[in-house]
């Protein structure tokens, strides 16, 4: 069966500082793989999507970028944090099909002071 | 950006009964429709998915489908406290990777 794990679970970064994200599937290959953001009191905001390695498609203008350099691996990551970047992080795959459902990582709670 | 839309809440139902809950989208061009439940601090879950016009059951839990209407919702029969949680309701936008494109969820709380 497919699993998919994301790492680390919280943490707490000052303004300015780097992020890394990681988010590994097993159980499947050639996965699409997507980075949401659920900030406070909204909804679920897709920030990233891809269909291959080394293939990445942004949703949004930010400071934040993604990386695939494996088939089954997908990291998120900033240079220097935003106070607006706080939010859960949620990692997902799917099989890439129309009729494709959705599975979630754990999540990551990122709080920036 | 189309949109998904549901009603915030709360939904407040007591236990042993039917919760109601309701989604509309804007984007004709979907096909395929899924219901995520939400405990709080926690990752989205899967429960339903639908794909046609009509009703489709599966254990306390039936999705409803209305294309023509832009209309999806899911009944809870025999609704129990270990189902409040928020539910979003998530459309695929048939771009984006097949991403799905989410509503910002109805909180379900059932009473004892």
């Amino acid at each position: 069966s497919q699993t998919i794990h994301q790492w680390p679970a919280t943490l707490v970064q000052p303004v300015g500082s780097p992020l890394s994200l990681e988010c590994t599937v097993e159980g499947t290959s050639n996965p699409n793989l997507y980075w949401y953001r659920q900030a406070a009191g909204r909804g679920l905001q897709l920030l990233f999507y891809s269909v291959g390695i080394g293939q990445i498609s942004s949703e949004v203008p930010q400071n934040l970028s993604a990386s695939r350099p494996q088939d089954r691996q997908f990291i998120l990551s900033s240079k220097k944090l935003l106070l607006s970047d706080s939010g859960f992080y949620l990692c997902a795959w799917s099989s890439g099909v129309d009729t494709g459902e959705l599975f979630f990582g754990e999540g990551s709670r990122l709080t920036v002071l | 950006q189309k949109e998904v839309e549901q009603n915030s809440g709360p939904l407040s139902v007591p236990e042993g009964a039917i919760a109601s809950l309701n989604c509309t989208y804007s984007d004709r061009v979907s096909q395929s429709f899924f219901w995520y439940r939400q405990y709080s601090g926690k990752s989205p879950e899967l429960i339903m998915s639908i794909y046609s016009n009509g009703d489709k059951e599966d254990g306390r839990f039936t999705a409803q489908l209305n294309k023509a209407s832009q209309y999806v919702s899911l009944l809870i029969r025999d609704s129990q406290p270990s189902d409040s949680a928020t539910y979003l309701c998530a459309v695929n936008q048939m771009k984006s990777g097949y991403a799905l494109n989410f509503g910002k969820g109805t909180s379900l709380l059932v009473t004892p």
